[in-house]
């Protein structure tokens, strides 16, 4: 599993608060993601990094914010929580070589 | 820009059966796919990728350039195969921009 886990797994919230969640690496991969996944639209990438300080747009990123610190540490934070915002969120690393992913177990979040 | 497809969000097969997931893509360079599984309840795993042209699972995949396709397929659906499945595309730049369709949730009837 590339040694990656997620923080918190769950987590419940009201409107309006901040989240973070933390992908952690034991690996040095320098490509990590963020994604989200809803039933009906599978898995959509919400912000990626390719390196310390390096963090790019995906698709769904409004509503969201991300750092990249140290190579272990991926941040995903949402200034202000919204009920849309309710998913289950995978950070990933990449393999550069071989190309594969090595996922997190996922973060549940609700947001009432 | 790249865009992966997958027609079917649902696919139902009995135990036996063959079963074919679909999955197409469109990208302008040389494509790199791969097939991801999440069985209920873990992580998602990588399950082939086209390069290493292997089978995994009795599962293979075949790259089709000219129908721009890389259908999963599976000759005997057993029901531990149930599980939710994803085509991934990672474009072939230094920038590694992955893509993913919308998955697949397959689901083998005893």
């Amino acid at each position: 599993d590339a040694g990656i886990t997620q923080s918190p797994r769950h987590k419940v919230t009201e409107t309006g608060t901040p989240v973070t969640l933390r992908c952690h690496q034991t690996e040095n991969h320098r490509y990590m993601y963020w994604y989200r996944q809803d039933p009906g639209h599978g898995l959509r990438l919400i912000h990626y990094s390719y390196g310390v300080k390096d963090t790019d747009k995906g698709e769904v990123s409004d509503g969201y914010s991300v750092s990249r610190s140290k190579t272990e540490d991926f941040l995903l934070t949402l200034e202000s929580a919204t009920s849309s915002q309710t998913s289950v969120y995978f950070c990933a690393n990449l393999d550069r070589y071989t190309g594969e992913l090595f996922f997190g177990e996922g973060s549940r979040l609700t947001v009432l | 820009a790249q865009r992966v497809t997958q027609p079917e969000k649902l696919l139902s097969v009995f135990k036996g059966a063959p079963v074919e997931l679909k999955c197409n893509y469109s990208y302008s360079g040389s494509p790199e796919l791969f097939w991801y599984v999440q069985y209920s309840r873990q992580r998602l795993q990588l399950l082939l990728r086209h390069i290493s042209r292997e089978s995994i699972k009795g599962f293979t995949a075949d790259l089709n350039k000219g129908e721009t396709s890389f259908h999963l397929k599976k000759p005997f659906a057993q029901e531990e195969d149930s599980a939710m499945y994803y085509c991934a595309l990672i474009s072939s730049g230094s920038a590694r921009q992955l893509t993913f369709g919308s998955g697949t949730q397959l689901t083998v009837l005893p």
